[in-house]
């Protein structure tokens, strides 16, 4: 199947500071990637939809100005948390499609595990 | 939005025994998707099953889209399937249902 890598797997930071994750398809070119965010025992919530070349879509409840997304290009898509704070902990896992449009099967990265002390 | 409701939520097997996990869904989907949630947190796919019937081993999965619900079959089950089992659907966006998590003992 198709191959997308997700950096870093696990990171720390304090509270007030800002950590970026980065989210790859090796192996196809991807103008839609998704964002997820799973808490313990729970089931995986899409953040965001990253678009490359234009703006993001963000689900109802997400903050846009905390959880910046940019679409560099047709293999990346970055998820910046800003002034994370402790409730930011969670697990972000991205995705992509394998078809244009945002179709297809899609294929998750490693997912990033992040802890806001 | 769509509705994504898997059952059960919870399932303790004995080792060599069959399962099936079931996923229902409110509306027309494009796509359905089965994924495995190992202990780490990483997703592997298992099946891309809009329509039909798939198997890959001792798994298999069967869509009716017209009924709107879909069928993972797990046979002669062993303690590495243990862990979180999603069916997420495509209607514009994925949606994933809450999961049910299979724990097989040896």
């Amino acid at each position: 199947g198709a191959v997308v890598s997700q950096h870093p797997s696990w990171v720390i930071r304090k509270s007030g500071t800002s950590v970026k994750i980065e989210c790859r398809s090796l192996d196809f070119q991807a103008t839609t990637m998704f964002w997820y965010r799973q808490f313990p025992k729970q089931s995986l919530m899409l953040m965001a939809t990253s678009n490359e070349g234009s703006k993001a879509t963000y689900e109802q409840g997400v903050e846009k100005d905390k959880f910046l997304i940019n679409h560099a290009s047709l293999t990346l898509s970055t998820l910046t948390v800003t002034s994370a704070h402790p409730e930011d902990s969670s697990f972000y896992i991205c995705s992509a499609p394998t078809s244009g449009g945002g179709t297809g099967e899609l294929f998750f990265g490693e997912g990033s595990r992040l802890t806001v002390l | 939005g769509i509705q994504v409701e898997q059952s059960p939520p919870d399932l303790i097997l004995q080792e060599g025994a069959n399962s099936t996990l079931r996923c229902n869904f409110s509306d027309s989907v494009n796509n359905l998707q089965w994924f495995h949630q190992n202990p780490w947190g990483q997703l592997i796919n298992l099946f891309y099953i809009p329509s039909g019937t798939k198997q890959n081993g001792r798994l298999s999965a069967t869509t009716v889209a017209t009924e709107r619900y879909s069928l993972l079959y797990i046979s002669s089950s062993q303690t590495t399937d243990s862990g979180v089992y999603f069916c997420a659907v495509m209607g514009g966006k994925l949606i994933f249902g809450q999961g049910t998590e299979l724990s097989v003992k040896p």
